[in-house]
């Protein structure tokens, strides 16, 4: 079935530095996929989307490529701050009308 | 607009008590979903509705867990007897049409039970 596996956290990086979590995924078809940020105490929001292979999701200097050759939908950024310390989900549409979710891998930076 | 809107957003509950999550989602969207996230079990999908009518349920845990949507801008959901295995933060999220476009997450409810 369809799934989505992300790279295991904690990745800790200092003020910065260049940041790539790795996303790839299992699925028929071509789905959309997503990145979905969570804060400390706060819910999940959306930080990017991409709909259809080739294409780039960005928001906040963050950005991600679908892949369709390698099922790979990474997130990077070019330069962290330490107000990006979260836990990034991806994930893909659909099973039915849910999303599948990745694990979440939780980001530290240290200033 | 003000996004989805979870009540309270933290409640501490003795064992054997009701518990009461409230949620109102985004205007105009048509699909909500409940989530409970843990440490142990991350992110679990609790129940789906569409268009104000239960779609799937299937994650509900036990019995003692319930949920309604009686109109567009009001879900609840309902733990009668709560136990500590409950503790959890508990999402309401809603979406136009499914989840294409992505969902809109509440800031959750955190509940204790002790």
């Amino acid at each position: 079935g369809d799934s989505v596996t992300q790279m295991e956290g904690p990745v800790t990086l200092s003020e910065e530095a260049f940041l790539t979590i790795n996303c790839t995924y299992t699925a028929t078809g071509y789905p959309s996929l997503f990145w979905y940020v969570q804060y400390p105490g706060e819910g999940l929001q959306l930080l990017l989307k991409a709909t259809k292979a080739d294409d780039k999701g960005s928001n906040k200097g963050f950005e991600a490529t679908y892949r369709k050759e390698t099922t790979s939908f990474h997130l990077e950024k070019g330069s962290v701050q330490v107000s990006d310390s979260a836990v990034y989900f991806c994930a893909l549409c659909c099973r039915d009308y849910q999303l599948i979710w990745g694990a979440g891998t939780k980001l530290i930076i240290k200033p | 607009d003000a996004g989805v809107i979870q009540s309270p957003r933290h409640e501490v509950t003795e064992m054997g008590q009701e518990v009461t999550l409230r949620c109102k989602p985004i205007s105009g969207h048509n699909s909500l979903f409940w989530y409970r996230q843990t440490m142990m079990r991350g992110l679990e999908l609790l129940i789906y509705f569409n268009n104000n009518v239960p779609i799937d349920d299937s994650g509900m845990p036990e019995d003692r867990f319930s949920a309604k949507m009686p109109n567009a801008s009001f879900s609840t959901l309902k733990i009668q007897p709560s136990e500590p295995r409950d503790s959890a933060v508990y999402f309401c999220a809603s979406s136009w049409q499914g989840a294409n476009y992505g969902y809109t997450f509440g800031s959750g409810t955190r509940l204790t039970v002790v």
